[in-house]
C-alpha cells in the first residue's frame, strides 16, 4: 500500500461547481497534514496545513479523519483559476513529508 | 516569497558527465530539502540536510550526492549522469519549528 494515497483524476467540473478531493494514509502516528497546489511545470505551492479536526479558508476546506487517516479538500464555486493538480502531503514523524502524486482539476466555463 | 532560487533551471547533458545543481535561500533556514519530480511518482526525496555539513538520505538517494558548506546553499551533484535522472529536481526549504516546507522554482534536467 502507498503512503499516501489520492485519485489521479482528471476531474473536470464546470465553473460554479463545488469539488471534493480525498487522500488515505497509511502512517496512523502522522501528525501534520497539509494540501499543495502545483500549476503546470511550476513549484508546488501550500494552499492549507490541515491540523486537529480540519479548517477553512475561503472556499476551501479541509478535512481530517485520523480514525479512518483520510484528509478531504473541499473546493467551493470553482473558478476556472483553481485548474490545477492538488497534492496532499502527510508528515512521516520525522524531518520528511511524503506527496502523494496529485489529483488534477480541470474547470471548464 | 520563501527566497529560493535554484541554478541552472534547465540543463540538457549527456550520459556519463558529472552534473550539479544549486539551491539558495536567503532567510537561514535550517532544514533543505532535494526532491525529483516524474510523471507518476510525485515527489520524492533525494537528501536532506539539517545544518551546515549535515546530511541524510532519502528514499531515491543512488547516484547521487549533496554538500552543505553554508547555511544558504545545498547542492545537488550527480556524479556520472545516466537518462534515468532525467527529472524535474526542486529544492525546498522549512522554518523553524514547522513542517510546511517551502519549493523553489525547480530545475529541468535532460540527460541525452
Amino acid at each position: 500500500r502507498k503512503e499516501v494515497e489520492q485519485d489521479p483524476g482528471p476531474f473536470n467540473v464546470p465553473e460554479g461547481a463545488t469539488v471534493a478531493f480525498n487522500c488515505t494514509y497509511s502512517n496512523s502516528a502522522s501528525q501534520s497534514f497539509f494540501w499543495y497546489r502545483q500549476d503546470c511545470r511550476k513549484e508546488p505551492k501550500l494552499l492549507m496545513s490541515v491540523y486537529s479536526s480540519g479548517n477553512e479558508d475561503g472556499r476551501f476546506t479541509a478535512q481530517l479523519n485520523r480514525a479512518s487517516q483520510y484528509i478531504s479538500l473541499l473546493i467551493r464555486d470553482s473558478k476556472l483559476s483553481d485548474s490545477a493538480t492538488y497534492l496532499c502531503v502527510v508528515d512521516t514523524n520525522t524531518d520528511k513529508l511524503i506527496f502523494g502524486t496529485g489529483t488534477r482539476l480541470q474547470v471548464f466555463p | 516569497d520563501a527566497g529560493i532560487t535554484q541554478s541552472p533551471r534547465h540543463k540538457v547533458t549527456e550520459t556519463g558527465t558529472p552534473v550539479t545543481l544549486r539551491c539558495h535561500q536567503t532567510e537561514n533556514h535550517r532544514y533543505m530539502y532535494w526532491y525529483r519530480q516524474d510523471p507518476g511518482h510525485g515527489l520524492r526525496l533525494i537528501h536532506y540536510s539539517y545544518g551546515v555539513k549535515d546530511t541524510d538520505k532519502g528514499e531515491v538517494s543512488d547516484g547521487y550526492s549533496v554538500s552543505r558548506s553554508k547555511t544558504e546553499d545545498f547542492l545537488l551533484t550527480l556524479e556520472s549522469a545516466t537518462s534515468s535522472q532525467t527529472s524535474v529536481y526542486f529544492c525546498a526549504i522549512t522554518e523553524t519549528g514547522s513542517y510546511e516546507q517551502y519549493f523553489g522554482p525547480g530545475t529541468r534536467l535532460t540527460v541525452t
